[in-house]
């Protein structure tokens, strides 16, 4: 079973500024199935990237995708106030336990 | 419009058992493999299970196989997961997930249906 860490645990940061979010794997995958969910309260996760860096229909392209092997990130290029949010990660059939970007 | 409507959830005493549905409308259901997700606060998102477009092919993590069963029916255009002895670890929101074709991941998600499982 492939384990997923992501980091950091909680992001604080300020509308404009860069969010920078870490999944590692447990082990390398070179497939290329890396992908990046965003969940607000009380709402189901929504797809963002799939693929490593392919963007879902509809997600802005201040949302991008990077990495491989085992070290993958998303990176939110400029935070609008509707990004802060809980983002996950998955790969096959695990999921990372998260990560918080909160508003400062 | 992609919709998905889970339903079935509820308070079930452990060793129970129960079935959840899911209604899918707004594209071709028998086209495309659907999932079974759940989440917990203390553990997050966990996959439960997936069914091949007809069917013909489950899968499971080691957590519910055994005691989880998926299935659909594509004239009605449902997916089922029946869940029996059910244990307390298994208290979760269950979302029915559609899958991307050629992807490990799931574009549309339900807004999830609450199983508790408790005496």
């Amino acid at each position: 079973e492939i384990v997923l860490t992501q980091s950091p645990g909680t992001l604080s940061l300020s509308p404009g500024e860069r969010a920078t979010l870490s999944c590692r794997a447990s082990q390398s995958d070179s497939n290329s199935y890396l992908t990046w969910y965003q969940q607000k309260p009380g709402q189901a996760p929504r797809l963002l990237i799939y693929g490593v860096s392919s963007r879902a229909t509809g997600i802005p392209d201040r949302f991008s995708g990077s990495g491989s092997g085992t070290d993958f990130t998303l990176t939110i290029s400029r935070l609008e106030p509707e990004d802060f949010a809980v983002y996950h990660c998955q790969l096959y059939g695990s999921f990372g336990q998260g990560t918080k970007v909160e508003m400062k | 419009e992609v919709q998905l409507l889970e339903s079935g959830g509820g308070l079930v005493q452990p060793g129970g058992s129960l079935r959840l549905s899911c209604a899918a409308s707004g594209f071709t259901f028998s086209n495309y493999a659907m999932n079974w997700v759940r989440q917990t606060p203390g553990k997050g998102l966990e996959w439960v299970s997936t069914i091949s477009e007809s069917g013909s092919r489950t899968y499971y993590p080691d957590s519910v196989k055994g005691r989880f069963t998926i299935s659909r029916d594509n004239s009605r255009n449902t997916l089922f997961l029946q869940m029996n002895s059910l244990r307390a670890e298994d208290t979760a929101v269950y979302y029915c997930a559609k899958h991307v074709t050629g992807q490990h991941c799931f574009d549309y998600w339900g807004q999830g249906t609450l199983v508790t499982v408790s005496s």
